[in-house]
């Protein structure tokens, strides 16, 4: 059971902005660990799309953005489009759990 | 270029040991520690291990402590994700990917592995 919790999905028109939350708690993000964000296209495997709660890895387009505030943090994809149809994840470090990395529950964002 | 190679898909009968492997290329084997991600059919990912290939030092999610071994051989540049004694539950696809402090930058593309009798 993650304890991250995302929307299960979102969905939007091309060209559209889509915003995907991951709600930790106190031992997680609220603690101040980083908040880094995977995109997992269709029977592939997860690419790092944000690290550090706000860094785009080199490669990675400028219409996906992060931020983190308190125990929260948000993926914000702008000028959506076909390819960005994933599953998208969540990931810090938990130190309620004996030192564990967690990954969030995961959304499916659709594009309509 | 980065790349982690695993091995091919497995099809093991419960009760059955199994050794699966990620080999590293493209960067220092031994700066970056290699995490394993579990990702059941239709699922979420999960955290398993990471491990360091300099010594060897492991950590693991509470969730597989004691269901799962990992390991390295840093002249091989390879790690290592092993079961003793398979359980259906145990079929899933699973990742290797490369561990900088505390993020997942580079994966391996999975192996899959089914368990059934």
């Amino acid at each position: 059971q993650s304890v991250l919790t995302q929307p299960p999905s979102v969905s939007g028109a091309p060209g559209q902005r889509v915003t995907i939350s991951c709600t930790g708690s106190s031992s997680n993000i609220g603690a101040g660990y980083d908040v880094h964000w995977y995109q997992q296209l269709s029977g592939t495997a997860p690419k790092l799309l944000i690290s550090r709660n706000t860094n785009r890895p080199s490669g990675v387009p400028d219409r996906f953005s992060g931020s983190k505030s308190g125990a929260s943090a948000s993926l914000v994809i702008t000028g959506l489009q076909a390819e960005d149809e994933a599953d998208y994840y969540c990931q810090s470090y938990d130190s309620s759990l004996r030192g564990s990395y967690v990954f969030g529950t995961g959304t499916k964002v659709t594009v309509l | 270029e980065v790349q982690l190679v695993q091995s091919g898909p497995e099809v093991k009968k419960p009760g059955e040991s199994l050794k699966i492997s990620c080999k590293a290329s493209g960067y220092t084997f031994t700066t970056y520690w290699i995490g394993w991600v579990r990702q059941m059919p239709g699922k979420g990912l999960e955290w398993m291990a990471i491990i360091s290939p300099v010594d060897s030092d492991t950590r693991y999610s509470p969730s597989f402590q004691g269901q799962v071994t990992v390991s390295a051989d840093k002249s091989t540049r390879t790690a290592y994700l092993e079961w003793n004694s398979l359980k259906t539950s145990d079929s899933a696809f699973y990742f290797c990917a490369r561990h900088g402090e505390t993020l997942f930058d580079h994966w391996g593309h999975g192996t899959l592995v089914t368990v059934s009798s």
